[in-house]
C-alpha cells in the first residue's frame, strides 16, 4: 500500500460548482498535513495546512479525519483559475514529508 | 521575487557530462531539500539538509551529489546520468524539518540525451 494515496482524477467541475476529494495516508503516527497546488509544469505551491479541527481559507476547506486516516479538500464556487493538480503532503513524526501523486481538477466554463 | 530560486530552469545534457543545479532561498529557513518529480509520479524526496548538515539521503544513486555550503544555498552535482534521470528537480526550504510547510523553487527541468 502506498504511504499517501490520491485519486488522480481528473475531476471535471462546472464553474461555480463545489468539488471535494480526499487523500489517504497509511502511517497513523503522521503529525502534519498540507495541501499544495501545482499548475502544469510549475512548482508546487502551499495552499493550506490542515489542522485537527479543520480549517477554511476563503473558498477552500480542509478537514482531517484521523480515525479513517484521510484528509480532504473542498473547493466551493469553483473558478476557472482553480484548474490545477492538488497534492497532499503528510509528515511523519520526524517531519519527513510524503507527497501524493496529486488529484487533477479541471474547471469548465 | 520568489523566496526559493533555482537555476538553471532547463538543462539538457549528455550522459557523460557533469553539471550542477543551484538553489538559493531568501526566506531565512534552516532546512533545504531536493526532490525529483517524474511524470505522473509523486514527488520523491532525495536529500534533506538541516543547518547545513545532511540529515537524510533517500537511497539516491551516487551519480547525484548534494552540497550545502550554508543555510541559504544548496547544490546538486550531476555526473554520468542515465536517461531515466530526466525529470523535474525541485528544491524546497522550510523553517525546520518538523511540522513546517515547505516552500518550493520553480524547479529545473532536466533532460538526459
Amino acid at each position: 500500500r502506498k504511504e499517501v494515496e490520491q485519486d488522480p482524477g481528473p475531476f471535471n467541475v462546472p464553474e461555480g460548482a463545489t468539488v471535494a476529494f480526499n487523500c489517504t495516508y497509511s502511517n497513523s503516527a503522521s503529525q502534519s498535513f498540507f495541501w499544495y497546488r501545482q499548475d502544469c509544469r510549475k512548482e508546487p505551491k502551499l495552499l493550506m495546512s490542515v489542522y485537527s479541527s479543520g480549517n477554511e481559507d476563503g473558498r477552500f476547506t480542509a478537514q482531517l479525519n484521523r480515525a479513517s486516516q484521510y484528509i480532504s479538500l473542498l473547493i466551493r464556487d469553483s473558478k476557472l483559475s482553480d484548474s490545477a493538480t492538488y497534492l497532499c503532503a503528510v509528515a511523519n513524526s520526524w517531519g519527513k514529508l510524503q507527497f501524493g501523486a496529486g488529484t487533477q481538477v479541471v474547471v469548465t466554463p | 521575487e520568489t523566496g526559493v530560486t533555482q537555476t538553471p530552469r532547463h538543462l539538457v545534457m549528455g550522459m557523460t557530462n557533469k553539471k550542477s543545479l543551484k538553489c538559493e532561498q531568501h526566506l531565512g529557513h534552516n532546512a533545504m531539500y531536493w526532490y525529483k518529480q517524474s511524470a505522473k509520479k509523486p514527488l520523491e524526496l532525495m536529500f534533506v539538509y538541516s543547518l547545513e548538515e545532511r540529515v537524510e539521503n533517500n537511497s539516491v544513486p551516487s551519480r547525484f551529489s548534494p552540497e550545502c555550503p550554508n543555510s541559504s544555498h544548496l547544490f546538486l552535482h550531476l555526473h554520468t546520468l542515465q536517461p531515466e534521470d530526466s525529470a523535474l528537480y525541485l528544491c524546497a526550504s522550510s523553517q525546520g524539518v518538523r511540522d513546517e510547510p515547505q516552500h518550493f523553487g520553480d524547479g529545473t527541468r532536466l533532460s538526459i540525451l
